[in-house]
């Protein structure tokens, strides 16, 4: 049973363009929501992490939208460059508890020229 | 600081061979995990430990066995090994006590054939 579900699987935009990735999930509980960056041959690393009592966060470029009610977060990357093509994992974790992140399946993100 | 280190990069095993896949940190981390990586599936937690002495279960357990008898090291043991089990393997770690910002190793690709 997939606990997050990401959308889309791939996605294709052209440098300056706004990539948007979206997450949902069904268990009210998870309380933090980070996003990773993997590129290819490498591990993954964090970029940015919300809690759900905000409904944006921004971090340079990347950008985390939060609607708790509808149990959706996305991320946005302003002016997109090639330099952020990889794979971006969103994830959730309910804190305090046995501490378990849950993925989601990835986003693999080309930005052309 | 080294970060996250994981050996071997690559592997390649027979079916029923056992192996045990090393992963070392030196930055003093309680919290240290292992995922698997699957293309389509993102990454799903295999085990993971909140300090020496310390493992429990993740999502994908079955197969595979941990120990941590430092806070350092963490090796993740293939009991006998199975082909559903290649996959590319992630060691992180995390200050805080849990995956709040975990730091990924680069990895080590199994292939069972």
């Amino acid at each position: 049973q997939q606990q997050v579900k990401q959308s889309p699987q791939s996605l294709i935009v052209q440098k300056g363009g706004i990539p948007i990735i979206n997450c949902a999930y069904e268990n009210t509980a998870f309380d933090y929501f980070p996003w990773y960056q993997q590129f290819p041959g490498k591990g993954p690393a964090l970029l940015i992490a919300i809690r759900p009592d905000v409904s944006e966060k921004k971090e340079g470029r990347f950008t985390i939208s939060f609607n708790k009610s509808a149990k959706q977060f996305s991320l946005h990357i302003m002016d997109s460059q090639p330099g952020d093509s990889a794979t971006y994992f969103c994830a959730a974790l309910i804190t305090g508890t046995a501490s378990k992140l849950t993925f989601g399946t990835g986003t693999r993100l080309q930005v052309t020229l | 600081n080294a970060g996250v280190t994981q050996t071997p990069k690559f592997q390649v095993l027979k079916t029923g061979q056992s192996m045990t896949l090393q992963c070392a940190q030196d930055m003093n981390h309680e919290y240290m995990s292992w995922y698997r990586q699957d293309p389509g599936m993102g990454l799903r937690l295999i085990h993971y430990s909140v300090g020496a002495g310390i493992t429990d279960q993740g999502e994908v357990p079955n197969g595979y066995n941990v120990s941590r008898s430092t806070t350092e090291d963490f090796p993740l043991r293939l009991l006998s090994a199975a082909p559903s089990q290649t996959s590319v393997y992630f060691c992180a770690s995390s200050p805080n006590g849990g995956p709040y910002e975990q730091y990924f190793g680069p990895g080590t690709r199994l292939t069972v054939t």
